[in-house]
């Protein structure tokens, strides 16, 4: 079964620095990956997605993700962080073919500090 | 903007009350779920609906009844529950087993029990 782990359960850190949340996941055969954003007492929203060809996906806001299939990662990174992006981060793998099969890691909690 | 609609957006039953959550999708998905979210935590997966027939059942209890009227809307029927079950339920959807597994999400419902 899939498994998906964010070693960092928070990050404070400062506006303006710059922020990488890390997301380690099982399988060793194809996935799609996600990240997705939770806003304080707001649904999930997807942030952006790895599906299939560039390695590096990026969100209009500003984020981007490496999928690195040999360290099985999906790290999310942000080169300057705002107030507003203060909220937690989940990563999820689902499997191709089997679109049910939706795995969430445990979250990140990103607090950006003034 | 979400295209998954969830109501109520807050909701206070004692634990002999009967009530329902409801949500709503227009975007053509043939899966949808139901999610239970404590504080801090991911997702829980609950229920799964594919092509309007329950797939999954994660041993929810039986206090929780689903519905699938039709392939655009997902009821969660609530009855003589436990002040544990104070939570956010959270609906999605997504393309089905032929999709990406990307998950939609609504709003959510935030659900006390007293």
């Amino acid at each position: 079964a899939q498994s998906v782990t964010q070693l960092d359960s928070q990050v404070p850190v400062f506006e303006e620095a710059p922020v990488e949340l890390r997301c380690n996941y099982s399988s060793s055969v194809s996935v799609y990956l996600f990240w997705y954003v939770q806003y304080p007492n707001q649904g999930l929203q997807l942030l952006l997605k790895y599906l299939s060809g560039s390695t590096l996906v990026e969100s209009i806001n500003g984020f981007e993700a490496e999928f690195n299939k040999s360290q099985t990662s999906f790290h999310l990174r942000k080169p300057s962080v705002h107030i507003s992006d203060t909220a937690e981060y989940f990563c999820a793998v689902s499997d191709p073919g089997y679109g049910q099969n939706f795995v969430f890691g445990p979250g990140t909690r990103l607090s950006v500090l003034p | 903007d979400t295209e998954v609609t969830q109501t109520p957006k807050h909701l206070v039953m004692g634990m002999t009350n009967k009530k329902s959550l409801k949500c709503e999708q227009h975007m053509g998905h043939r899966a949808m779920y139901w999610y239970k979210q404590k504080a801090k935590k991911p997702p829980e997966l609950m229920f799964v609906y594919s092509y309007e027939k329950l797939s999954i059942n994660e041993s929810v209890p039986s206090r929780f009844s689903p519905e699938c009227p039709n392939s655009s809307l997902l009821n969660l029927h609530l009855h003589a529950l436990q002040p544990e079950d104070s939570a956010l339920y959270l609906c999605a959807s997504s393309h089905g087993q032929e999709g990406t597994g990307e998950l939609f999400f609504g709003e959510g419902s935030r659900l006390t029990v007293l």
